[in-house]
């Protein structure tokens, strides 16, 4: 079945520097690959999703990455603010097999320093 | 706010004792998931709904367990004679359907067993 790795467990970082967290996949056939913030208390929260027809996407600050090839993706966060301080989980599904399973990376904690 | 509700937001219960949780969807959702996550783990799957069919299921979802959604809109969950490793937090999300439609996530219960 699908393993997800995720990178690192932790990463401080000061304000408006950025961040970079990176995921690799074990499943060649999964095509979906969501990014959640989960802040303390709360349920995960979508705030970015690429699909493999797609090499790149971005929303403002935050953008994420696909290499097929080699298996991996990354979420980047520039200009870091001390409100982007969370856990942040990367998955991954193949939607054309399994119709539910997203697969979750353990998570990486997320500090940003005022 | 129209998103995924999910009650109660804490339970505390004995070793033994029978638990129900409720989640209400995204009204326009037709699929509904629970996943279950321990401190420190991403979400793991544990069953989704199409309308009112369950149409997968993992096998963390042991025979303790018995999910519902009666009429397509609400869910409940129930664990039959809890035990301390159910201790944990219970996710619900919705999304509309197609595979790789974006799931949205509530806020959870925290299920504390003594």
């Amino acid at each position: 079945g699908e393993n997800v790795e995720q990178h690192p467990s932790t990463l401080s970082v000061q304000e408006g520097d950025s961040a970079v967290i990176k995921c690799t996949y074990s499943d060649s056939a999964s095509n979906y690959f969501p990014w959640y913030k989960q802040e303390l208390g709360k349920g995960p929260q979508l705030i970015i999703d690429i699909r493999s027809n797609v090499g790149e996407k971005k929303d403002q600050r935050i953008a994420v990455t696909l290499n097929k090839t080699a298996k991996h993706f990354s979420l980047h966060i520039t200009e870091t603010q001390p409100e982007d301080s969370a856990v942040y989980f990367c998955a991954a599904m193949n939607y054309g097999g399994s119709q539910g399973n997203l697969i979750f990376g353990k998570g990486t904690k997320l500090s940003v320093k005022p | 706010d129209t998103g995924v509700s999910q009650d109660p937001r804490h339970k505390i219960t004995k070793r033994g004792q029978n638990v129900t949780f409720r989640c209400d969807p995204i009204s326009e959702h037709n699929r509904l998931y629970w996943y279950r996550q321990t401190l420190g783990q991403g979400p793991e799957f544990l069953t989704y709904f199409q309308n009112e069919a369950q149409l997968e299921k993992s096998r963390l979802l042991s025979d303790r367990f018995s999910a519902e959604r009666p009429k397509g809109s609400f869910s409940t969950l129930e664990i039959q004679r809890t035990e301390q490793g159910d201790s944990a937090m219970y996710l619900c999300a919705s999304s509309f359907t197609g595979a790789d439609q974006p799931q949205h996530f509530g806020d959870g219960t925290r299920l504390s067993i003594l």
